[in-house]
């Protein structure tokens, strides 16, 4: 069974920094490209960031290009997301999915939540 | 960047009811486009990808149509766990989610 169990999210100041993980279990986790989708209280999803099997790859957002840095350790099964400079509209659930083009599975997601 | 707009907003309908649900992108998607249900409190599940092919465990009165610019999910015989958002995504070009569409019952 897929698992997909993400870590990390808290309450942060504007400028400030933080870093989500995502443990990942029951498939191979260095065959899948993986991303991270977020999702504002009471709002839709928005596509973050992806990320290659190798790593070599990274694909971002406009808004948070610059500030967010995806990343990924194959040994571990894990995904991360570093975030920088955070702002309040960065304020989301964020989720940590598989796939490259569709995301076939999700984690339970994270609360983040950007404030003074 | 690839918009996409989907319509209705919210939605009522009865048990038993068939319910279509339409989403437009902004340029030629060429079929690349899926559907997600978010049940209240819980994480997106794909349904529908490559427009009309069915996910692995998806109920079959669930289906996906559509070409060019211009996509639909129907859910036939509406049953009360459907009640959710509804979710399209364009992967043609980068990744847009449509705005959804929240479902509820009559």
């Amino acid at each position: 069974e897929v698992q997909l169990v993400e870590s990390g999210g808290v309450l942060v100041q504007p400028g400030r920094s933080m870093k989500l993980s995502c443990a990942a279990s029951g498939f191979t986790f260095s065959s899948f490209p993986m991303a991270w989708v977020r999702q504002a209280p009471t709002k839709g999803l928005e596509w973050v960031a992806t990320i290659s099997t190798s790593g070599g790859s990274t694909y971002y957002r406009d808004s948070v290009k610059g500030r967010f840095t995806i990343s990924r350790d194959n040994a571990k099964s894990t995904l991360y997301l570093q975030m920088d400079s955070l702002r309040s509209e960065d304020t989301a659930t964020y989720y940590c999915t598989t796939g490259a083009l569709y995301f076939d599975y999700w984690g339970q997601g994270v609360m983040v939540t950007v404030s003074s | 960047d690839i918009q996409m707009t989907q319509s209705p907003a919210s939605l009522s309908a009865s048990l038993g009811e068939t319910v279509t649900i339409e989403c437009r992108a902004s340029e030629d998607i060429y079929n690349g486009l899926a559907w997600y249900q978010q049940k209240p409190g819980k994480s997106p599940q794909l349904l529908i990808y490559n427009a009309n092919s069915l996910h692995t465990g998806v109920p079959s009165r669930f289906s996906g149509s559509g070409s060019g610019t211009q996509y639909s999910l129907k859910i036939n015989s509406l049953q009360s766990e459907d009640v959710a958002s509804y979710f399209c995504q364009q992967y043609y070009n980068y990744w847009t989610f449509g705005g959804g569409t929240k479902l509820e019952l009559k």
